[in-house]
């Protein structure tokens, strides 16, 4: 399957300030995916991102607060903008694996926000 | 809109016995079921599939079981190990889901030894 490395693993970060989140696969994937991770919770989907074209985003998340950028495909980035306490999650990328619809997940950015 | 919830929370079982969690799943027409596994400080890791054709498919240690008449899924551990403590997740892939995936909300497995 494939192996992803994601940057950074962790993060404590000023409100008001922005973090900018990578993720890089091993290999050519079409799908890349960005998960949350609140507190004591499970996943979910922000946003879609397929090279070439704008990410597709959940109800909930938007463009201006989670740019993400996709320029070839074994790389995203996710920003975090303007931040806030409430932003204190994690934050995973995913990618359709080798096998027909297996899914591969990073090992997650934990981000706390003073 | 679409959501996969569990019945329990936690679940605590003995070292060497069997364990079942269990999820419930809203959306009939879900064609495609996974289970993961996550421990503390890491991603979730891929356990078991299976696709909506199928009933029960075993692994390693694990079967899970699909019951689409109640919209159920389940995941048998047997003779469970220390490192199998942590939380579970299922996870479905929702019809023109743009192959997207929607999780319920966990089940932290802890083994008793």
């Amino acid at each position: 399957s494939a192996v992803i490395s994601q940057k950074p693993s962790r993060d404590i970060c000023q409100r008001g300030t922005s973090l900018t989140i990578q993720c890089q696969v091993d290999s050519q994937v079409t799908m890349m995916f960005w998960y949350r991770q609140q507190p004591g919770q499970s996943l979910t989907l922000i946003a879609t991102a397929n090279q070439g074209s704008e990410a597709t985003y959940e109800s909930g998340f938007v463009i201006d607060k989670f740019p993400i950028s996709r320029p070839n495909l074994t790389f995203s980035t996710l920003t975090v903008s303007n931040m806030s306490p409430e932003d204190s999650s994690i934050y995973l990328c995913s990618v359709v694996g080798d096998r027909a619809y297996g899914y591969t997940f990073g090992s997650g950015t934990r981000l706390t926000v003073v | 809109g679409e959501s996969v919830g569990l019945h329990l929370p936690t679940l605590s079982v003995q070292e060497g016995d069997n364990s079942i969690i269990n999820c419930a799943y809203s959306n009939s027409a879900s064609d495609y079921f996974i289970w993961y596994k996550q421990e503390s400080g890491k991603g979730p890791q891929f356990i078991i599939d299976i696709r909506s054709n199928m009933d029960k498919r075993q692994g390693q240690r694990v079967t899970v079981l699909l019951n689409k008449t109640v919209k159920h899924l389940s995941l048998q551990i047997a003779a469970t190990q220390p490192g199998d403590s942590a939380v579970y997740f299922c996870a479905e892939t929702p019809p023109q889901g743009a192959q997207k995936l929607v999780f319920g909300q966990g089940t932290r497995l802890t083994i008793n030894p």
